[in-house]
């Protein structure tokens, strides 16, 4: 299997941009969690789908922030409009439940938004 | 409120010496521990867990001890070695409903050749 897959591995755009991430899960997870990656807070958690529904994005920072999966190997995060202070690694990652210990938990390689 | 806490930023230690990275948490609802192993331009990997029936579980050179009254975790890497050098998350998380994991802030680990 490939993993996690995310487009595009960078990103430089300018303050004001619509901004659009990517993520392929790994076929047969069911679960799949985006995450932000800061100096300041490590590793939150922004949203996550089971069965390509969204169950909790409490950790959405702003309604500049969506998420959607239309599907079981797409999802995608969008920023509009993009701030300086949304630049940071954003991680996708996917698991499947019911396997105990990890549950398989696999992150992809991350995107490195940079919003000038 | 961090529920997930790794007080150290960094640490820097000798190549074949002991590395010894701590994790503390609030959440006494937490039963399974889990450390991440990063490296740059790369996701977070798996490393090792524990579960809070045990205090102790040991995976070749790296060992996870839990001390559950203290609510404190830590990971240790022995022999250290300059692969090694990465960026080491804790997280913890609860059996029931949600298992989803409760990720520390990392900690940059250095081993110098």
């Amino acid at each position: 299997d490939a993993g996690v897959i995310q487009s595009p591995r960078h990103e430089v755009t300018e303050m004001g941009q619509e901004v659009t991430l990517r993520c392929k899960p790994i076929s047969g997870h069911d679960y799949l969690f985006w995450y932000r990656q800061t100096m300041m807070r490590g590793l939150e958690l922004l949203i996550y789908f089971n069965n390509n529904v969204p169950i909790d994005d409490s950790g959405m920072p702003e309604d500049r922030f969506s998420a959607k999966m239309p599907n079981a190997s797409f999802s995608t995060l969008k920023i509009q409009p993009s701030e300086p202070r949304d630049s940071a690694v954003y991680f996708c990652a996917s698991s499947m439940a019911g396997t105990g210990g990890n549950y398989g938990y696999t992150f992809g390689s991350g995107t490195r938004l940079t919003v000038v | 409120d961090q529920q997930v806490k790794q007080n150290s930023p960094s640490l820097s230690v000798q190549e074949g010496r002991i590395s010894i990275l701590n994790c503390d948490y609030t959440n006494s609802m937490f039963d399974y521990f889990l450390w991440y192993k990063k490296y740059p331009a790369e996701g977070p990997t798996f490393l090792i867990s524990i579960s809070s029936i045990k205090d102790k579980n040991e995976d070749g050179r790296f060992t996870v001890f839990l001390n559950k009254s203290a609510k404190h975790l830590s990971l240790h890497i022995v022999p250290s070695q300059p692969g090694d050098s990465a960026v080491y998350f804790c997280a913890a998380r609860t059996s029931g409903g949600s298992y989803i994991p409760t990720f520390g802030r990392g900690t940059s680990l250095i081993v110098h050749p």
